[in-house]
């Protein structure tokens, strides 16, 4: 399996863009979730799907952040607009729930984003 | 406020030798904790977990130990090698309620030195 798949990898964009992430989880995963690393906070979840439906946003930043997944291999995270406190390493991840409890869950490598 | 604290940023060790990386917590109702390691410009890779029904849980070189008392949980690397040079993020969840969600430490850089 290829893993969890990012893209871009790195992103440089000016404050005021609209930046899109994307990732596709791993096949036969069904929980999906979007992270953020910065220096200051270290990892934090952003937002969880299960079954394509978003079960947990509440560690959604603000209302600039928005994130869907339209089917069960493809999820995006959009920040409109951008703004430089924005920069930061995002991960996504994938697991298996079943019955409750939810498996290990894998990471991506990741999209360094860069707002100037 | 911090539920998971890895209070030591950094770790060096000499290779061959034993490497212990510490994380303790706050929340009570965490009940699951896993160690993730993550070598620069890749996502994080699952170690080792531990349940807290355990007090110990050993994989290879990897052991992990859980004080429940004490909300401490430590990861022994025996012996430690240059490539477990890495930044070792100790999680905990709790299974029992949002069993999903991962709480994490900022992390500790291992560097073992040959």
């Amino acid at each position: 399996d290829a893993g969890v798949i990012q893209s871009p990898r790195h992103e440089v964009t000016e404050m005021g863009q609209e930046v899109t992430l994307r990732c596709k989880p791993i096949s036969g995963h069904n929980s999906l979730f979007w992270y953020r690393q910065t220096m200051m906070r270290g990892l934090e979840l952003l937002i969880y799907f299960n079954n394509n439906v978003p079960i947990d946003d509440s560690g959604m930043p603000e209302d600039r952040f928005s994130a869907k997944m339209p089917n069960a291999s493809f999820s995006t995270l959009k920040i409109q607009p951008s703004e430089p406190r924005d920069s930061a390493v995002y991960f996504c991840a994938s697991s298996f729930n079943a019955g409750g409890f939810t498996d290990t869950q894998y990471f991506g490598p990741g999209t360094r984003l860069t707002v100037l | 406020d911090q539920q998971v604290k890895q209070n030591s940023p950094s770790l060096s060790v000499q290779e061959g030798r034993i490497s212990i990386l510490n994380c303790d917590y706050t929340n009570s109702m965490f009940d699951y904790f896993l160690w993730y390691k993550k070598y620069p410009a890749e996502g994080p890779t699952f170690l080792i977990s531990i349940s807290s029904i355990k007090d110990k849980n050993e994989d290879g070189r990897f052991t992990v130990f859980l004080n429940k008392s004490a909300k401490h949980l430590s990861l022994h690397i025996v012996p430690s090698q240059p490539g477990d040079s890495a930044v070792y993020f100790c999680a905990a969840s709790a299974r029992g309620g949002s069993n999903y969600k991962l709480t994490f430490g900022k992390g500790t850089l291992l560097t073992v030195n040959p």
